[in-house]
This record gives structure tokens, sequence and C-alpha cells, in this order.
């Protein structure tokens, strides 16, 4: 069964701190995305990586950084958190070498800023 | 830029009604498109997968369609139920990135 894990379903943390969001995938993809989804707004690309230690920005980057040192793992950094990236987090991952295949999603970290 | 609509933004429906999700994008260099749904505050259910040289693909009680040249999909739901209930969202794989619509939030009355 394929699996994409984000460690945490939900998150609370304080205005300021720095914020790793942590998304593994064993099915050896070499994409792997992180989103947020906010209501009215649908999902948004933060990030999204086709290698180990590539990385490309997406549509709404800012305030965020990303880290992929292994292929399987790609982490999300917020590196001062605060009030308006309370959203829902979401990690996705595709094979590369097959373009028309199916992107696979984790579960989602919700995360409160206060 | 590639960019993904939906429509309708919200469908109310009695249960047994058959219905049509509406999905258009706007660039057709597209490898794929994927139709999913997400239960509140749960993350993503893929349900449907059409690769861009298919035209349609079914499961169960769902049917999806696609026409790459017009810029099209629909998702199509036969006798709906209650359990059906939840927001649909389409998405299109694009030079490497899924970029998605806003969804659909359906919700299918007893």
């Amino acid at each position: 069964d394929v699996k994409v894990t984000q460690s945490s379903r939900y998150l609370v943390k304080r205005t300021g701190e720095k914020v790793f969001l942590e998304c593994v995938q064993d099915m050896d993809h070499e994409n792997m995305f992180w989103y947020r989804q906010d209501p009215g707004l649908g999902l948004r690309l933060i990030y999204f990586s086709y290698d180990v230690k590539m990385k490309e920005k997406g549509d709404i980057p800012e305030g965020y950084s990303v880290s992929r040192e292994k292929k399987e793992r790609f982490s999300l950094i917020l590196e001062s958190a605060s009030t308006n990236q309370t959203s829902m987090y979401l990690c996705a991952s595709s094979d590369a070498k097959n373009r028309a295949g199916e992107a696979f999603f984790g579960q989602g970290t919700r995360l409160t800023v206060v | 830029k590639q960019e993904v609509t939906q429509i309708p933004a919200a469908l109310s429906v009695p249960e047994g009604e058959n219905l049509v999700l509406n999905c258009s994008f706007t660039d057709s260099a597209i490898y794929n498109l994927q139709w999913f749904r997400q239960d509140p505050g749960k993350g993503l259910t893929s349900l449907l997968l059409i690769q861009s040289s298919q035209r349609e693909q079914t499961s169960g009680r769902l049917n999806a369609s696609l026409d790459k040249s017009s810029g099209r999909s629909t998702l199509y739901i036969a006798a709906s139920q209650p359990g059906d209930s939840a927001t649909y969202l389409c998405a299109v794989t694009s030079y490497d990135k899924v970029i998605f619509g806003p969804g659909t939030s359906l919700s299918v009355i007893p």
C-alpha cells in the first residue's frame, strides 16, 4: 500500500517559532510537493522538489523554505511562524519517470499559529 | 500559466440523483487529470486518474471524461448517496506541477 506520511495531524505553535513539517514517502518518487489549503483559496503550491537537494518555488513561497536531503523526505520550514500561516498543509509525491502517473497525498497537517 | 476552475462551487441534490461536476483548464499541455475527494478536515483521496491520451475512466458509480482540446473534464456520479457528500477537487499535472481547481462542495440530502 503506497504511502505519503506527514509527521503530525495537528500542530499548535507560537508566533515567531521555527516550525518543521515533515513528509515521508515510500514509493521512491522523485517529485514531492508542499501545498497549503485555505477556505476560499483552494490548494496553493508552496514549493516542490524534483530530486534530492533540488527545489523550486511554487506560487506562494514567501515565509517558507524547504529541505530535501534524502529522496524519501521533504521538509517544509516556517522560519518564524506568523498567524497568517495558520492553515492546512498537504504534502504530495509523484513519479517523475511516469509523468502521467498519479499524485499521492498525505493526510494533512492542520497548523495553528497563536 | 495554467489555471483550473470548477463549476458549480456548491451543489445540493436529493439522494438518488445523477449529477455532473465540471472542471476546466486553460493550457491543454497536461500529462494527466485527477479527481479527488476531500472530507472536512481530512486529506485528499484520489478517485480517478485520466492520462492525457485517454478520454474517460470509470470506477463504480463514478465516470470521468477528458476533452483535452477544449480544456474540460466532467465527473459524473450516478445514483448519489449521502456518503458522497464531500468536496470534489480536480487537478491537472502540467510541466511537473499538480495544479488544483477550487473544488465543488457536494451535499446529498437523504
